[in-house]
């Protein structure tokens, strides 16, 4: 199986901070990698579908880039909004695995 | 609007059985490969299990192999898991979620809000 590996684990950040995620895939997935945002008590929101594409109705703030085994998640700007939990996940292989999380916090 | 709602999530004895459900609404459901994702509160997220439109492919991960079967019908626009054996570790809430449709990609583009499943004594 594919595993994936975010870090870091937890991020201390201000609103106006540029934050970048990584993930590191253990063999190539292409571009197959999406990344999602998540809230308490709420169900997973995507923002980045294969690496780096923005989903609809996501702000310009958030981008994807990478390919084979490692991929960013940068906000170029942190708003309030965007204190939550990211994960990372790859879809090459039949099993959709996820990264471990990343959580942002206020610094 | 495209809805995924699941239902039948509870308390369960360990080796028990229980059978989730996920009612699709919205847009074509045979046309959408469809997965299961579980997460323990506190915890990341946990890929489950795999099932493409027709229903003619499904995968698994290792932790559920051989204890869950994913199914569904199209006619009802409904998707299920069927977990037997359950264990403590089991415990979760199950999320259903949709990839876009005709295999253009395979990330999860909507998902429901999530079903609990508590598996103890």
């Amino acid at each position: 199986d594919i595993q994936m590996t975010q870090s870091p684990s937890t991020l201390s950040a201000s609103v106006g901070d540029r934050v970048t995620i990584t993930c590191r895939a253990s063999q190539s997935i292409g571009s197959w990698l999406a990344w999602y945002q998540e809230k308490p008590g709420k169900a997973p929101k995507p923002l980045i579908s294969d690496a780096s594409i923005l989903e609809s109705g996501v702000p310009s703030r958030f981008s994807g880039s990478g390919s084979g085994t490692d991929f960013t998640l940068t906000i170029s700007s942190l708003q309030p909004d965007d204190f939550a939990t990211y994960y990372c996940q790859q879809y090459n292989s039949y099993s959709r695995t996820f990264g471990q999380g990343t959580k942002v916090e206020i610094k | 609007e495209v809805q995924l709602v699941e239902s039948g999530g509870g308390l369960v004895q360990p080796g028990g059985s229980l059978r989730l459900s996920c009612a699709a609404s919205g847009f074509t459901f045979s046309s959408h490969s469809m997965n299961w994702v579980r997460q323990v509160p506190g915890e990341g997220l946990d890929w489950v299990s795999y099932i493409s439109g027709s229903g003619s492919t499904v995968y698994y991960a290792d932790s559920v192999k051989g204890r869950f079967t994913i199914s569904r019908d199209n006619a009802k626009n409904s998707l299920y898991l069927h977990m037997n054996n359950l264990r403590a570790e089991d415990t979760a809430v199950y999320y259903c979620a949709r990839e876009p449709p005709w295999a253009a990609t395979a990330y999860f583009d909507y998902w429901g809000q999530g079903s609990p499943v508590t598996v103890s004594s």
